[in-house]
């Protein structure tokens, strides 16, 4: 059965970071790129950064402007998401998601998402 | 950045009516990177279709997409209450996007 589990959500003050983290079971997670998006209270989606299966390439969305760092851990079937310099306008639930490869292909699972919230 | 229109924002229907939504790109997708999803409320996205028109695992054939270039659509035949949620239509190019969503409400 698959299975993402983000975990490192919470309420934070503006300025200060975050580290997410992603863990998968059920499927061959090394063999597998991962997603992050993120939805913000009442809002539509976002796309906030992928990273390849054996975690050599990464990308991130233009609006985020170098704050995050996606990594993976393979041995550990785990991905993170590090969030620095948090602004309240990054509040949101975020997701990760797995997909075959990093672009072309849907992500075909999410997991439940975890909340951020930054506020002071 | 490639931005997704959906149309209407909120459609409102009973069950056993058919629905028609609609996603217009800015500009023509690469190849057919185009999927759509459905959000119950306090729910991860589920993915109903990809390339375009192709059902996700467990998806009813009552779920079915089409379009090319720039306009997408998701047609939903036969509503069930289950049905009722919000969808988004998503490209899955080398920057992805989402459409703002159409709430489907009874």
């Amino acid at each position: 059965q698959v299975q993402l589990v983000e975990s490192g959500g919470g309420v934070v003050q503006p300025g200060r970071s975050l580290r997410l983290s992603c863990a998968g079971t059920g499927f061959p997670f090394s063999r597998r790129a991962i997603h992050w998006f993120r939805q913000a209270p009442g809002k539509g989606l976002e796309w906030v950064a992928v990273i390849s299966d054996d975690g050599n390439s990464k990308y991130y969305g233009d609006s985020l402007k170098g704050r995050f760092t996606i990594s993976r851990d393979n041995s550990q079937n785990t991905v993170h998401l590090q969030l620095n310099s948090l602004r309240p306008d990054d509040t949101a639930t975020y997701y990760c998601t797995k997909a075959f490869t990093m672009f072309g292909v849907a992500s075909d699972y999410w997991g439940q998402g975890t909340l951020v919230t930054v506020s002071s | 950045e490639i931005v997704l229109t959906q149309s209407p924002a909120t459609l409102s229907l009973s069950p056993g009516e058919g629905a028609t939504l609609s996603c217009r790109a800015s500009q023509s997708l690469p190849s057919r990177y185009l999927a759509w999803y459905q959000q119950k409320s306090g729910q991860a996205p589920r993915l109903l279709i990809d390339n375009v028109s192709r059902r996700a695992t467990d998806i009813p054939d009552r779920f079915s997409g089409s379009g090319s270039g720039t306009e997408f659509s998701l047609t939903i035949n036969r509503l069930e209450p289950d049905d009722f949620a919000v969808y988004f239509c998503h490209q899955y190019g080398s920057s992805p996007t989402f459409g703002q969503g159409t709430k489907l409400e009874i």
